[in-house]
């Protein structure tokens, strides 16, 4: 049984662009939240996603949306790509949103140049 | 403005002996508080939780301890073993059921490096 898989593992952009992050949950899971993990830094909670609908959001810019598809898959998509915007983004599934059983994905490090 | 805080960037603890992590937080509305294990190149692993209804939570080497009143909590390990290396994050969310369950957004701290020396 394959745990949640975020491709791709590493990509790298240019400040301008825009870039695609994607997440398959664990089989059987039927959310997916996305955290963005600066160097050095916690997890910071993006939005989450439940019956293809934006259930929660954090304090990120409209240039990060997202997308849940009927498969439960999930895509993170930032436009205006920033510096800033370099990190480690982890994809967590969990099934109704429940916490302690949500497993998170390797993380897909972008780095913008 | 960091609602969950771990002060101490790293922790070094020799095999055996006690490790104890230390989170604080600022917000009122947090009701339930996880610690997450992250080895590199992995993505975090949930460990433990607890309810702001307990003051403790034991799962075999692992305890969590939440003091509501200082708004902080540690997580103990005993006995420490080489294994036990890694980063450990300190969350909270605001969502929680009486059923032991915890919600929605997570907020974490920057996490503490763990080193266990054989």
């Amino acid at each position: 049984d394959a745990g949640v898989t975020q491709s791709p593992t590493h990509l790298i952009k240019t400040r301008g662009q825009q870039v695609t992050l994607r997440c398959s949950p664990k089989s059987g899971h039927d959310t997916v939240s996305w955290y963005q993990q600066a160097l050095g830094q916690g997890p910071q909670f993006i939005f989450q996603y439940y019956e293809e609908e934006e259930r929660q959001r954090g304090n990120f810019p409209d240039r990060f949306s997202g997308h849940q598809f009927p498969n439960y898959s999930s895509e993170l998509n930032v436009n205006a790509l920033l510096l800033g915007d370099s990190a480690l983004y982890l994809c967590a599934s969990s099934l109704g949103g429940g916490n302690q059983l949500a497993f998170f994905g390797q993380g897909t490090r972008l780095t913008v140049v | 403005d960091q609602q969950v805080k771990q002060n101490s960037p790293s922790l070094s603890v020799q095999e055996g002996r006690i490790s104890i992590l230390n989170c604080d937080y600022t917000n009122s509305m947090f009701d339930y508080f996880l610690w997450y294990k992250k080895y590199p190149a992995e993505g975090p692993t949930f460990l433990i939780s607890i309810s702001s209804i307990k003051d403790k939570n034991e799962d075999g080497r692992f305890t969590v301890f939440l003091n509501k009143s200082a708004k902080h909590l540690s997580l103990h390990i005993v006995p420490s073993q080489p294994g036990d290396s890694a980063v450990y994050f300190c969350a909270a969310s605001a969502t929680g059921d009486a059923g032991g369950t915890s919600y929605g957004k997570l907020t974490f701290g920057q996490g503490t490096i763990l080193t266990v020396h054989p």
